[in-house]
């Protein structure tokens, strides 16, 4: 079975400041990490993702991404956040070799920046 | 830029009808799903299909709930007597696919919001 977790329900932040989402995961082997981003009425956006090699991955919108396997996480951040990056965001799992490519989401963190 | 899109955006059904959710995939997309998420909660898996056929299907994923591709360009949710608990955002997405069709990230649609009363 595959799990995600998001312990922060929501984090806030200053306009300008770093900005640090995290989650770590459980999968049965390798995974694959995805990060999402949800804006109000809208569907679930991907960001960025973590296949293979690189343990520091870059996404849209200046997002980045670290895989640590060891502490099995995929903490998402922003050197610089902007109150546009206000939003809910989502953490994914996929287990390699898994048959129908099914995501397990973690539970989602808000994120708040201010001006 | 290619999108997923789902009509209705809102859809109120009474206990016991039928609903049917419609998606769009993006067009050079083979790998089609449908995610769930109640209120408060986490998104949900239901089911994904490839090739014409269910690949993966949760255990949320019952005899009440069916998938078609009746054509080349729509994916559909059908929920055959709704619930109270059926209620909740439903998403479409589609995927890419190829050699290790896993790498490939899903592209979700906007969502239909199923009210049942």
């Amino acid at each position: 079975a595959q799990s995600v977790a998001q312990p922060e329900d929501q984090v806030n932040v200053a306009e300008g400041n770093p900005l640090t989402v995290k989650c770590t995961y459980s999968v049965s082997g390798n995974p694959y990490l995805f990060w999402y981003v949800q804006y109000p009425n809208r569907g679930l956006q991907f960001l960025l993702k973590y296949i293979t090699g690189d343990n520091l991955v870059k996404g849209s919108y200046g997002f980045e991404a670290e895989f640590n396997k060891s502490q099995t996480s995929f903490h998402l951040k922003k050197p610089s956040a902007l109150v546009s990056d206000s939003a809910l965001y989502f953490c994914a799992v996929r287990q390699l070799k898994a048959a129908g490519n099914k995501l397990t989401f973690g539970g989602g963190t808000r994120v708040l920046v201010k001006p | 830029e290619p999108e997923v899109t789902q009509t209705p955006s809102h859809q109120v059904t009474q206990m016991g009808q039928e609903v049917i959710l419609r998606c769009v995939p993006i067009s050079n997309h083979l790998y089609f799903y449908w995610y769930r998420q109640i209120l408060g909660q986490k998104v949900e898996f239901l089911v994904s299909f490839y090739n014409n056929e269910i690949s993966e299907k949760s255990e949320i994923f019952d005899d009440q709930f069916s998938v078609e591709r009746p054509d080349g360009s729509n994916f559909t949710l059908k929920i055959r007597s709704t619930k109270l608990e059926d209620s909740a955002m439903y998403f479409c997405a589609s995927s890419g696919a190829g050699p290790e069709d896993g790498r490939w990230e899903q592209y979700f649609g906007p969502g239909t919001r199923l009210t049942v009363t």
